[in-house]
């Protein structure tokens, strides 16, 4: 079956760097996704990967490795504003978005 | 504004009352979805569709139907509502031509509670 690991909830500090990991087992790939969710609110797009490597934007960043089939998003200088929830999704050979359950993110001051 | 928009944006429904979740999109895109969201379940895929006149089945179809008439609008049906439909619906656009033009684009949402 297809799936898609990521840690359920992650605490950091304003100011701090914060690492969310994605790992995915799926049947092909066409990219990875990054979303970001306030609560109550829609997910909006932050990121697409489709080569290795590190994209950055930004204070966010996002690396892939499809040989490990794994990605990380990397937030810089955290704000209060940051604390939401962080959802991976991966784009397999019939170009269906595969949704992990996404990161909760809590910043503390 | 270009965007998603859903209506309504919360509902409480009798079980067994039939219910349309209304969504319209103005960005041209094919392809359209609609996903419930519940607590630590993330989003799942209810249906789809990749362009006007066709729809397909997602991972959580059952008691749910869809139409696409149009390309802007794609209305989501509960023929009879049961309680374990109690979810946060989220109706999303991609322009649908693969990569990352497959980027979805999510509407506001709509709470929708079945008593």
């Amino acid at each position: 079956g297809q799936n898609i690991d990521q840690p359920t909830e992650m605490t950091a500090t304003e100011g701090a760097i914060v690492q969310i990991n994605c790992t995915y087992q799926t049947s092909g790939f066409n990219g990875l996704f990054w979303y970001q969710q306030h609560a109550g609110e829609a997910p909006t797009f932050l990121s697409y990967n489709v080569l290795d490597g590190l994209e950055e934007k930004g204070r966010f960043s996002s690396f892939l490795s499809r040989s490990k089939g794994y990605s990380y998003l990397l937030l810089k200088e955290l704000q209060m504003k940051d604390s939401a929830s962080y959802l991976c999704a991966v784009l397999d050979s019939n170009y269906q978005l595969i949704w992990g359950a996404g990161t909760k993110l809590i910043i503390k001051p | 504004i270009a965007g998603i928009t859903q209506a309504p944006t919360s509902q409480i429904l009798a079980a067994g009352r039939r219910m349309t979740l209304r969504c319209t999109q103005d960005m041209r895109h094919n392809a359209m979805y609609w996903y419930r969201q519940d607590l630590g379940l993330g989003l799942r895929l209810i249906h789809y569709s990749n362009t006007a006149g066709t729809t397909g089945k997602g991972e959580v179809p059952d008691g749910y139907s869809v139409s696409r008439a149009n390309t802007d609008d794609f209305p989501l049906t509960l023929a009879s509502a049961v309680p374990s439909q109690t979810s946060v619906y989220f109706c999303a656009s991609s322009e649908g031509a693969g990569a990352i033009t497959d980027t979805q684009y999510f509407g506001p949402g709509t709470r929708l509670t079945v008593l």
